[in-house]
């Protein structure tokens, strides 16, 4: 399994649409989670951390799943300004079992439509 | 608030010529790092710094060369630049440890010939 993976997309919503993205990390000793939001050309940008109970922004909900090494990013009521790639972050764990650097997941794009 | 600044934004070489990217932050972060994004690969890192004086190799090091001499800057040196490392660059830097969320400049673009 590779250390990130997300579904590249593109995801096609309309507006108002609800729109899921997953991601799988291979390393059951990563404890930092965050999902980033890149835009076209500019730098990415911290969207969200990632707690283990679960955790919501407004119309953004992150859900982590360590049984199954997998973590959820929920948008509802998409807006135009929502399209964007979406980056699964996760650490590393150093050689010695600290906990690294992060990890980035190649993206996964979303395109909203009017 | 300044937070991390890259220098330039954009650059043009020819192959075997040599350049430094800048990176400053005024946010007195302990760690910092350098990134390469190229289409289909993701955010790679190149080199990273947990604090003044102590830097060491991420995932493609080949070809670059770092320092960090103070807190707020560090620069990446390409010692001889090759085509393979037309891509673009982002600094980033966090708190503390290299697991927190880290802010990022807005990239140099840099283009080999």
């Amino acid at each position: 399994r590779k250390e990130v993976e997300q579904d590249p997309g593109p995801f096609n919503v309309p507006e108002g649409a609800t729109v899921a993205f997953n991601c799988t990390y291979s390393n059951s000793a990563s404890q930092s989670f965050f999902w980033y939001r890149q835009d076209c050309r500019k730098e990415p940008k911290l969207l969200m951390s990632v707690y283990s109970s679960g955790n919501e922004d407004g119309r953004f909900t992150a859900q982590l799943n360590r049984a199954s090494q997998y973590i959820s990013l929920l948008i509802r009521d998409s807006k135009l300004s929502d399209s964007a790639t979406y980056l699964c972050v996760v650490n590393r764990l150093n050689y010695g079992g600290s906990q690294g650097n992060l990890i980035f997941g190649k993206g996964t794009k979303l395109s909203v439509k009017p | 608030n300044a937070g991390v600044t890259q220098t330039p934004k954009f650059q043009v070489l020819k192959t075997g010529q040599s350049m430094t990217l800048q990176c400053a932050q005024d946010m007195n972060h302990e760690y910092m790092s350098w990134y390469r994004q190229d289409p289909g690969m993701g955010l790679r890192l190149i080199h990273y710094s947990v604090g003044a004086g102590i830097t060491d190799q991420g995932e493609v090091p080949n070809g670059y060369n770092v320092s960090r001499s103070t807190t707020e800057d560090f620069p990446l040196r390409l010692l001889s630049a090759a085509p393979s490392q037309t891509s673009v660059y982002f600094c980033a830097s966090s708190r503390e440890a290299g697991n927190q969320p880290q802010h990022f400049g807005d990239g140099t673009r840099l283009s080999i010939l």
